[in-house]
């Protein structure tokens, strides 16, 4: 399968405990996105690497929230402190071109408790 | 004002019918304009691009874009169950690298 791979897929995690969730992008592709998406509302924008570099982060992500891009290749998310509002559906995506779509991984729901 | 407005709905049409999907955005540099198809529990997949005014085919699915306007539409001709889906219109910003989403119409097609 060479589309946007995302693990975990799922993930409950107790208030206050971090989490990390993993992506991996389509191979030729040099620009990675992270969106969150809650329950009857579009993506949200929350952060953009080209290649290992992190050029654009949302003015909305709060500090407990990092993500990296080693080599270029795969990302990392991870949410630390979680909160029940973190509670939602994290996605990853990459494109080729500035002006072309992204593609979408299958997302990581994550449920806080 | 959101950067990219779409009708909530739901939009119901009749099987065979035309579902006309309708999105405007508020920033006039915008270049890139993208609708996804996004079911039930699943990701958003990437069902039409299109950069210049005009409309745009592929296949049942007609693009049309307005920028004097900041109009963007999708017309799906022959509607099928299986098109029953949310819709996300995406737009990239003129100065922005990132798609900005509007928050999606879902459509019903009935059979």
């Amino acid at each position: 399968d060479t589309g946007v791979s995302q693990n975990p897929r799922h993930k409950i995690t107790k208030r206050g405990q971090n989490v990390t969730f993993r992506c991996d992008p389509i191979s030729e592709h040099n620009r990675l996105y992270w969106y969150r998406q809650t329950l009857g509302q579009g993506p949200e924008f929350l952060t953009y690497f080209q290649n290992e570099a992190q050029l654009e982060k949302s003015r909305l992500l709060s500090d407990r929230f990092s993500a990296e891009r080693p080599k270029g290749s795969f990302s990392t998310l991870e949410i630390q402190r979680t909160e029940q509002g973190d509670s939602a559906m994290y996605l990853c995506a990459s494109s080729f071109g500035q002006g072309e779509g992204a593609f979408f991984g299958q997302g990581t729901r994550l449920t806080v408790v | 004002q959101k950067e990219v407005e779409q009708n909530s709905g739901p939009l119901s049409v009749p099987e065979g019918a035309i579902a006309s999907l309708n999105c405007t955005y508020s920033d006039r540099g915008s270049q890139s304009f993208f609708w996804y198809r996004q079911y039930s529990g699943k990701s958003p997949e990437l069902i039409m691009s299109i950069y210049s005014n005009g409309d745009k085919e592929d296949g049942r699915f007609t693009a049309q874009l307005n920028k004097a306007s900041q109009y963007v539409s999708l017309l799906i001709r022959d509607s099928q169950p299986s098109d029953s889906a949310t819709y996300l219109c995406a737009v990239r910003p003129g100065s922005a690298r990132q798609l900005t989403f509007g928050s999606g119409t879902q459509l019903t097609v009935l059979p």
